[in-house]
């Protein structure tokens, strides 16, 4: 079973410019959340999809969106990039969101942003 | 702000000595994980603890979940160089939410 594919690995881009990661989750997973990591703030939640619809949203400026097809590929979009958005962006993607149990999350290689 | 606290930030110990990572809260999480990370890549679930006071063994890492289910500890007996890594703990505060709050991190270093 192939795990969370994360592209591109790598992305350089400047400040005002916008940028979009996609994520596709491991087959069969409904589930698809995407995560900041930073050397300053650490792992920080940016939003989970399911279904097309957006349950969960975190702590994130409007600049920072995303989206997810019919298939549970997600992309997150983010738009007038600032040097302060450099950091590795994490998908993680889940069975699904049965209520009452806590999911397996199994998380993408990440995408390395650079906004020079 | 980090609801999740973890100490040491750094840890460099010998082939074979012990060790514990903390992980502290003033928050109640319905449940806490712990992953291991290692540079390139994502972060890796190591165990999940749902129950105040459960303790759950894997291999040489035992981990245990505070009573008050707002504290958690990580320890590794006879530390091998492929413990090396991010430790990170990540607590739920909705049952099945996946929108984790990460820890601040253990950077651990097992010198041969």
């Amino acid at each position: 079973k192939a795990g969370v594919t994360q592209t591109p690995r790598y992305l350089i881009k400047t400040r005002g410019q916008q940028v979009t990661l996609s994520c596709s989750p491991i087959s069969g997973h409904r589930s698809v959340s995407w995560y900041q990591q930073t050397p300053g703030q650490g792992l920080q939640f940016l939003f989970e999809y399911f279904s097309e619809t957006q349950r969960n949203k975190g702590n994130f400026p409007g600049r920072f969106s995303g989206r997810q097809f019919s298939n549970s590929r997600s992309e997150m979009n983010v738009s007038t990039l600032e040097l302060g958005d450099s950091a590795l962006y994490l998908c993680a993607s889940a069975h699904s969101p049965l209520t009452g149990t806590n999911e397996k999350l199994f998380f993408g290689s990440g995408t390395q942003l650079s906004v020079l | 702000t980090q609801l999740l606290e973890q100490s040491p930030q750094f840890l460099s110990i010998q082939e074979g000595e012990n060790l514990t990572v903390y992980c502290n809260s003033s928050s109640v999480f319905s449940s806490l994980q712990w992953y291991r990370q290692e540079p390139g890549e994502g972060p890796v679930l190591l165990v999940t603890v749902v129950t105040g006071g459960e303790v759950k063994k894997l291999k040489r890492l035992t981990f245990q979940f505070g009573d008050a289910r707002k504290d958690s500890s990580l320890h590794i007996t006879a530390a091998q160089p492929g413990d090396t890594g991010l430790y990170l703990c990540a607590g739920a505060i909705e049952t099945g939410a996946n929108n984790l709050f990460f820890g601040t991190g253990t950077r651990l270093t097992v010198i041969p």
